[in-house]
């Protein structure tokens, strides 16, 4: 069982370019949700959906774009990419229910250099 | 708007005691679920205990226990039995039922000294 499954899992970008994060779940969960996390803080809320077709906004959406056409798969995308998107992402996926939290793929260490 | 604080940047404990880690948060919502997740320096988040709003006894899950004082609004995580694997980030989590950001505090380094 893979779980969440994100590629790739580094990659250094240039000022001004574009590039997808890749995220594909095999749990069947409706929900998913792209995150990042800067050096020493917590998790920020990037985008998420709740199902294919459906993507909303979260804490901090500028410079990112999502869509969901199936329910496995959920990428990320940098358009103009900026130092300040140096990052790691974490895509995860969950259920309706909270009991289990979520489950979250290894992440994607960005820099935008 | 919900809120996650965790008040200890690091923390440190002797292999084999115990250790509390702090955690308190501020909703408005009677509904939700606050989480702990375990990040180790590989970097991935691991899911380690659940404690739902509504629910009357304290989480416990193998060494991991969740203090849940509602009326405080804290959630703190106790460690028991620390061992040297136990030394990672450890983030505080909180979402809502009916909202679907889970919003995370700053996290609190652990480091366990044999």
């Amino acid at each position: 069982n893979a779980g969440v499954t994100q590629t790739p899992k580094f990659r250094i970008l240039k000022i001004g370019q574009s590039m997808t994060l890749q995220c594909t779940q095999d749990m069947n969960h409706n929900y998913m949700y792209w995150y990042r996390q800067d050096p020493g803080m917590g998790l920020k809320l990037i985008y998420y959906s709740v199902g294919a077709g459906i993507t909303d906004k979260g804490e901090v959406p500028n410079g990112y774009n999502v869509s969901r056409s199936t329910t496995e798969d959920f990428p990320l995308r940098l358009e103009l990419a900026a130092p300040s998107q140096t990052s790691v992402y974490f895509c995860a996926s969950s259920s309706p229910d909270n009991l289990y939290g979520y489950t979250f793929g290894s992440g994607t260490r960005l820099t935008v250099v | 708007a919900q809120k996650i604080t965790q008040t200890q940047p690091g923390m440190f404990v002797q292999e084999k005691e115990a250790v509390t880690l702090d955690c308190t948060y501020d909703t408005s919502d009677p509904s939700y679920g606050l989480f702990w997740y375990k990040q180790p320096s590989s970097g991935e988040m691991i899911f380690l205990i659940y404690q739902g709003s509504y629910d009357q006894q304290n989480a416990t899950e193998g060494r991991y226990s969740l203090n849940f004082q509602k009326a405080r609004k804290s959630a703190n995580l106790v460690i028991s039995a620390s061992q040297l694997g136990d030394s990672a980030m450890y983030f505080c989590a909180m979402r809502e039922a009916y909202n679907n950001d889970m919003r995370f505090g700053a996290g609190t380094r652990l480091t366990v000294k044999p």
